[in-house]
């Protein structure tokens, strides 16, 4: 079966530090990959989205990139952290096309800016 | 553009009656529409979808969600609600022509004993 995991669970940052959020994906190969950050418990927001190795894709200008250096692992960076990055972050993947296929959630980072 | 509504930002149900979380969507061409629910400080996780076929779509832990076109929604729906429902649901759409899920801004059930 597949998992999906997420590290760290929870962070804590001074504004103007880095960030980096791992995410990788277990039993299944070339899956899509998605970073969704939540705000205040509720809404999602797209932030970036790969359908292989080095193809990103952004949804939304912000101070955050994605890579993707192995087929199951997608990362989430900064080069410096704003207050309003806080939030909680969520790593996804699902099947290849078509795109009738759901979305797998893993369990999330939540990561405070101070 | 595709986009969901979910009216209510809470619903209160007692124990043992039935439920209903409303969605309404909005969608250029066929929808692809999906319910998450979400507990405290997890992600989410996929109870059902409606890609085609029949519209009443049958999923995990007893939900089901009916698909009515002429209404443009896909209400989730259980017949007995338990006080281990109580969480956030979402609706999500996609047309069919991206990779990308829109969500709704949730609906927080509360069941109470």
């Amino acid at each position: 079966s597949q998992t999906i995991h997420q590290w760290p669970a929870t962070l804590v940052q001074p504004v103007g530090s880095p960030l980096s959020l791992e995410c990788t994906v277990e039993g299944t190969s070339n899956p899509n990959l998605y970073w969704y950050r939540q705000a205040a418990g509720r809404g999602l927001q797209l932030l970036f989205y790969s359908v292989g190795i080095g193809q990103i894709s952004s949804e939304v200008p912000q101070n955050l990139s994605a890579s993707r250096p192995q087929d199951r692992q997608f990362i989430l960076s900064s080069k410096k952290l704003l207050l309003s990055d806080s939030g909680f972050y969520l790593c996804a993947w699902s099947l290849g096309l078509p795109s009738s296929y759901e979305q797998y959630f893993g369990p999330g980072t939540r990561l405070t800016v101070t | 553009a595709q986009s969901v509504a979910q009216p209510e930002d809470q619903v209160n149900v007692a124990e043992g009656n039935p439920l209903t979380v409303k969605c309404t969507y909005s969608v250029s061409g066929n929808p692809y529409l999906f319910w998450y629910v979400q507990y405290p400080n997890r992600g989410l996780q996929f109870l059902l979808k409606y890609i085609t076929g029949d519209n009443l779509v049958k999923g995990s832990y007893g939900f089901e969600a009916e698909f009515n076109k002429s209404q443009t929604s896909f209400h989730l729906k259980k017949p007995s609600a338990l006080v281990s429902d109580s969480a956030l649901y979402f609706c999500a759409v996609r047309d069919g022509t991206g990779y990308a899920l829109n969500f709704g801004k949730g609906t927080s059930l509360l069941v109470t004993p």
